[in-house]
Order: C-alpha cells, then sequence, then structure tokens
C-alpha cells in the first residue's frame, strides 16, 4: 500500500518570503499522480498543483512550484510571495495512474501554514 | 467545470435518526465518487469509493450498515449515516472523478458538518 508522510505538522511564513512544505511518499509503482491540496478555513479543498510521475519537469503554477524528486520519491512544495490568503492546511496526496479503486487518492497528514505580517 | 456540491453543509440530528447528504457533480458526469470523513485538524480518512450502478466499496473498518452509500445517477451519489450517535458527529467530504480528464485529479465538494445530539 502507499504512504505519504508530511513530517511538518506546522510551519510559518512571513507575508512575501518563500516557504518550502515537505512531502514524501512510498510506493512501488512507476506511474502516478501528486497532488497538492489546500484545505482554508472553509473547509474547501482546492487543488494547488499536480505532478504526473513521468514528466521530468516539475509542475508551476503562478507562486506554486514542486521540487519533485522521483529516485527520493519527495515532493515538496514551494510556495513564493507568500500571501495571507495562502493560510490553510497544505494536504500532499498520491495517486495510482490505475484506474478503478485504485484511483483514490492516499493523503498525508497535513502541514498547517501560518502567514504573518 | 468540474464543480461538485453537497447538501446539506450542515446537518443537527437527534441520537437514533439517520441522516442523508449528498454528493452531486454538477457539470461532468462521474461514474466514481469518494466519501471521506475529516476529524479536526486531521487529515481527509477515505470511507468508502460509490461506483455508478454498482455496490460501493468500503474501506477497512468503515461499517457498511452503518454508512449507506447509493450512487443511482452519473451525478449523484448519497451517504446515509443510520442511526447516528455522537460519535459520528464529524465533517464530511465527497469527491468525484471526471473520467473525461486526463489529470488525475478529485473534485471536492465543500462538505457537510454532522452533529449528533
Amino acid at each position: 500500500a502507499q504512504t505519504v508522510t508530511q513530517s511538518q505538522p506546522e510551519m510559518s511564513v512571513q507575508e512575501a518570503e518563500t516557504v518550502t512544505l515537505s512531502c514524501t511518499y512510498d510506493t512501488s509503482e512507476s506511474d502516478y499522480y501528486l497532488f497538492w491540496y489546500k484545505q482554508p478555513p472553509s473547509r474547501q479543498m482546492i487543488l494547488v498543483i499536480r505532478q504526473e510521475a513521468y514528466k521530468q519537469q516539475n509542475a508551476t503554477e503562478n507562486r506554486f512550484s514542486v521540487n519533485f524528486q522521483k529516485a527520493a520519491k519527495s515532493f515538496s512544495l514551494k510556495i513564493s510571495d507568500s500571501q495571507l490568503g495562502d493560510a490553510a492546511m497544505y494536504f500532499c496526496a498520491y495517486r495510482s495512474r490505475s484506474t478503478g479503486t485504485a484511483s483514490k487518492l492516499t493523503f498525508g497528514t497535513g502541514t498547517r501554514l501560518q502567514v504573518t505580517l | 467545470g468540474a464543480v461538485v456540491s453537497q447538501h446539506p453543509s450542515r446537518v443537527i440530528c437527534k441520537s437514533g435518526t439517520s441522516v442523508k447528504i449528498e454528493c452531486r457533480s454538477l457539470d461532468f458526469q462521474a461514474t466514481t465518487m469518494f466519501w471521506y470523513r475529516q476529524f479536526p485538524k486531521k487529515s481527509l480518512m477515505l470511507m468508502a469509493t460509490s461506483n455508478e450502478g454498482s455496490k460501493a466499496t468500503y474501506e477497512q473498518g468503515v461499517e457498511k450498515d452503518k454508512f449507506l452509500i447509493n450512487h443511482a445517477s452519473l451525478t449523484l451519489s448519497t451517504l446515509t449515516v443510520t442511526s447516528a450517535h455522537p460519535e459520528d458527529s464529524s465533517f464530511y467530504i465527497c469527491s468525484a472523478r471526471d473520467p473525461s480528464r486526463t489529470s488525475g485529479e478529485q473534485f471536492f465538494g465543500p462538505g457537510t458538518r454532522l452533529t449528533v445530539l
């Protein structure tokens, strides 16, 4: 079974600064997806960024980028120019590329990000 | 696109009653939907995978007779908490996969807060 580990329960960053959230995972598969989801106080889960394992290029979405190290099974999220609205719980998630029940997401335990003035 | 709604957003019920939560994909057809439970400040715990036209697949430890799932159409899945007790109080979230997309992500509903008195 796949597991996802987020070793940082809480992180803090000053507004306009950069912060990196860590995520490692364990799998025996070679083809899969990795995601970062954001859950603000409203508790609506929002997709931040996705990475397909067969793509070597790191995904970027505006101020959000990832450092995907497939061999090390590491998938960290970098938030640049942090804004107050970035304060939220961030979940790293893994999904097999297979269909059927394997399409379920496996979540990490989450990292709570605080953004200070 | 890819909007998922949940109803109700909040529900308070008496112990022993049953509560139904609806999850709808508004602009796509979802052959597969997922039901999660989230305790305060914790990660999402997958309860079951709901497949249109067939029986749901429950995760280990989830009582299928207590948490009834019906996925009768390509846009609607329901979760019924039967004979609810205070320990069933939680935040329930559904998600859906859009099979027409190859991006692999799940789209989440806004969640339902259940309080059992």
